[in-house]
């Protein structure tokens, strides 16, 4: 069975553009998480989402943003982009919303603005 | 609000020797679960070792186990006949039972493992 996977897998971009990270998850899972990763701040809760539905929110900013297909497949994006937004952008699948379910990650996106 | 915290950025370990890798966290939950993680220099992060609070007997993988004390909230990972491939970053992640945060792992700042041959 096929991991996760993410697309683009590095990605440069300036200050004030946006940008679109895609995640597929495992087959048949239906929960996706995102996380970044930093140096400085480690690993941070973006969001969830399940079933297309958010059901969860970290404490990031308006200017980010997710969504999720009915594939399972899941988006999410950035706006005006800062500096501070260069990260390993990391999404990770579960079967379902519960707790117990091991989530998998993909390899991530590396991101940095210019 | 929850927090894990690792204060051991960095080890080394001989290679076949056993090292332990030190988490604690704050929570005021009764029921939650806790995770080791590993991510290799390649950057895919992987599950290791999972254990569920509700449960007194510590969790074992193989050459992994955690020495879990929930009154203390702690939970270290011991590595025993530590391998080259071992070396990676490790991160201590615990996430509440149930509520409306199932998906949201909460992460520590991660312990950088080195195995040395």
């Amino acid at each position: 069975k096929a991991g996760v996977t993410q697309t683009p897998r590095y990605l440069i971009k300036t200050r004030g553009q946006q940008v679109t990270l895609s995640c597929s998850p495992i087959s048949g899972h239906r929960s996706v998480s995102w996380y970044q990763q930093t140096p400085g701040q480690g690993l941070q809760f973006l969001f969830e989402y399940f079933s297309e539905t958010q059901r969860n929110k970290g404490n990031f900013p308006g200017r980010f943003s997710g969504r999720q297909f009915s594939n399972s497949r899941s988006e999410m994006n950035v706006s005006t982009l800062e500096l501070g937004d260069s990260a390993l952008y990391l999404c990770a699948s579960s079967l379902s919303a519960s707790s117990y379910n091991e989530q998998f990650f993909g390899p991530g996106t590396r991101l940095t603005v210019l | 609000a929850q927090t894990v915290t690792q204060s051991q950025p960095e080890m080394s370990v001989q290679e076949a020797e056993t090292v332990t890798l030190s988490c604690t966290y704050d929570t005021s939950e009764s029921n939650y679960y806790l995770f080791w993680y590993k991510q290799p220099p390649s950057r895919q992060m992987i599950l290791v070792i999972r254990q569920e609070a509700y449960k007194q007997q510590n969790a074992t993988e193989n050459r992994f186990s955690v020495n879990f004390q929930k009154a203390a909230k702690s939970f270290s990972l011991k590595i025993s006949d530590s391998q080259l491939g071992d070396t990676a970053m490790y991160f201590c992640a615990f996430m509440r039972a149930y509520g409306g945060s199932q998906g949201n792992l909460i992460f520590g700042k991660g312990t950088k493992l080195s195995v040395k041959p």
